[in-house]
């Protein structure tokens, strides 16, 4: 079965950081663009970053040179690294699969970013 | 960056009857190498994950009921529902993968009249 699981999530306070993981079951990750989309409480869905298959990435203005996005091919997992952080990027966080043809057919549970002090 | 915007925001139906709610986006995304819109629609309950139902605009998705239906082209969408059921109570999100940043649209919220 096709499955990813973020895990990571926590409170933190403003300009503290943070790393979020996401485990793949299924399928592999390097072969898949692979995103990171967050979710404000109440609110819609934001794209934050992409890695492509071929290693290229992509990030949202409001997270650039903030966010770092990886992969790890030997565990399958994808990550997120979340430097000096501020209350607007309180968020659940969902990674998701970007079939390119399917849109984003396969999503997480995601995971809570509570920024706060 | 390409802007997506749905309407209505919200919208309350009765048990039976058709949802529609509409999506534009601010530039075609229409792919004239294989005639595909790069449009997907989703939906999301209450505490979970968006759920995909709908890509290429109008192809379902495996397993999504066929009272869920997907139309237009170039930059203006539709995502009807055909006899609202109880549990497609959520906010409907399209989505556009033409190009990055993927915008999503601000989401519509259906309920039930």
């Amino acid at each position: 079965e096709v499955q990813l699981e973020e895990t990571g999530g926590d409170l933190i306070q403003p300009g503290g950081s943070l790393r979020l993981s996401c485990a793949a079951s299924g399928f592999t990750v390097s072969n898949n663009y692979m995103s990171w989309v967050r979710q404000a409480p109440g609110k819609g869905l934001e794209w934050v970053s992409t890695i492509y298959s071929g290693g290229r990435i992509e990030y949202a203005d409001s997270v650039k040179g903030r966010f770092t996005i990886s992969r790890d091919d030997s565990n399958n997992t994808l990550s997120l690294q979340m430097n000096s952080l501020r209350a607007e990027d309180t968020a659940v966080y969902y990674c998701a699969r970007d079939s390119s043809a399917r849109a984003f057919d396969v999503w997480g549970q995601g995971t809570m970013v509570t920024v706060s002090s | 960056d390409i802007v997506m915007t749905q309407s209505p925001d919200s919208l309350a139906v009765s048990l039976g009857e058709r949802a529609t709610i509409n999506c534009k986006s601010s530039q075609s995304v229409f792919y004239y190498s294989n005639n595909k819109n790069y449009l997907g629609w989703y939906q999301q309950k209450p505490g979970q994950p968006p759920k995909l139902l709908i890509y290429w605009a109008s192809t379902r998705e495996s397993g999504v009921p066929d009272r869920f239906s997907g139309s237009g082209s170039g930059t203006d969408f539709t995502l009807t529902i055909s006899s609202l059921q109880a549990e497609d109570v959520a906010v409907y999100y399209c989505q556009q993968y033409y190009s990055t940043p993927r915008t999503f649209g601000q989401g519509t919220k259906l309920e039930i009249k």
